[in-house]
């Protein structure tokens, strides 16, 4: 089953520091990946995406994500951490329906607690 | 900036009684899902809806769920006859016609449902 997978239940990074949250993927073909977050009472709020192209790929928020087809993985980076970022990070990925729509298949999620 | 808005944000409800959830997607989108989250647990796709039809729906989205757009702006979900493990966090989502392929659609901030 095409899947993704998200090691972390929670990252904790002091602010100003760079952080990363980690996402690894199982697809056939080539993978339509995505990353979400979601702040307390809100949805989920698109970051990024990765189609094709160069590996690293920026988004919002100041966030980017390297995509690493050996490895398997597409984890989530910011230089620089900030209190607000503290939030739920969900990774996802496209799959294709027999009936030819999409869905995305999420990750459990990783809670980020940035830390003054 | 356009958003996807549901009402209510959060409702308490009887084991065995009907609950509708209510979406407005975004005016100029013509696809639209449902997810959900149980607490702690990883997003799920329920189902998807495309000219007026269902399109695909996961095996969660059984007899007790339907959904419907019953006057081409409002998306409702209505679940039957409402179990305890129905509580969850619903999202819904909407993609317009030239975003079909999902890459990065809008969701809202969710209903969260509690069955007592």
């Amino acid at each position: 089953a095409q899947s993704v997978a998200q090691p972390e239940d929670q990252v904790n990074v002091a602010e100003g520091n760079p952080l990363t949250v980690k996402c690894t993927y199982s697809v056939s073909g080539n993978p339509y990946l995505f990353w979400y977050v979601q702040y307390p009472n809100r949805g989920l709020q698109f970051l990024l995406k990765y189609i094709t192209g160069d590996n690293l790929v920026k988004g919002s928020y100041g966030f980017e994500a390297e995509f690493n087809k050996s490895q398997t993985s597409f984890h989530l980076k910011k230089p620089s951490a900030l209190v607000s970022d503290s939030a739920l990070y969900f990774c996802a990925v496209r799959v294709s329906m027999n009936t030819g729509f999409q869905k995305l298949v999420f990750g459990t999620g990783t809670r980020l607690l940035v830390s003054p | 900036e356009p958003e996807v808005t549901q009402t209510p944000s959060h409702q308490v409800t009887q084991m065995g009684q009907e609950v509708i959830l209510r979406c407005v997607p975004i005016s100029n989108h013509l696809y639209f899902y449902w997810y959900r989250q149980i607490l702690g647990q990883k997003v799920e796709f329920l189902v998807s809806f495309y000219n007026n039809e269902i399109s695909e729906k996961s095996e969660i989205f059984d007899d007790q769920f339907s959904v419907e757009r019953p006057d081409g702006s409002n998306f409702t979900l209505k679940i039957r006859s409402t179990k305890l493990e129905d509580s969850a966090m619903y999202f819904c989502a909407s993609s317009p016609r030239e975003d079909r392929r999902h890459y990065g659609y809008t969701f809202g901030s969710g209903t969260r449902l509690t069955v007592v």
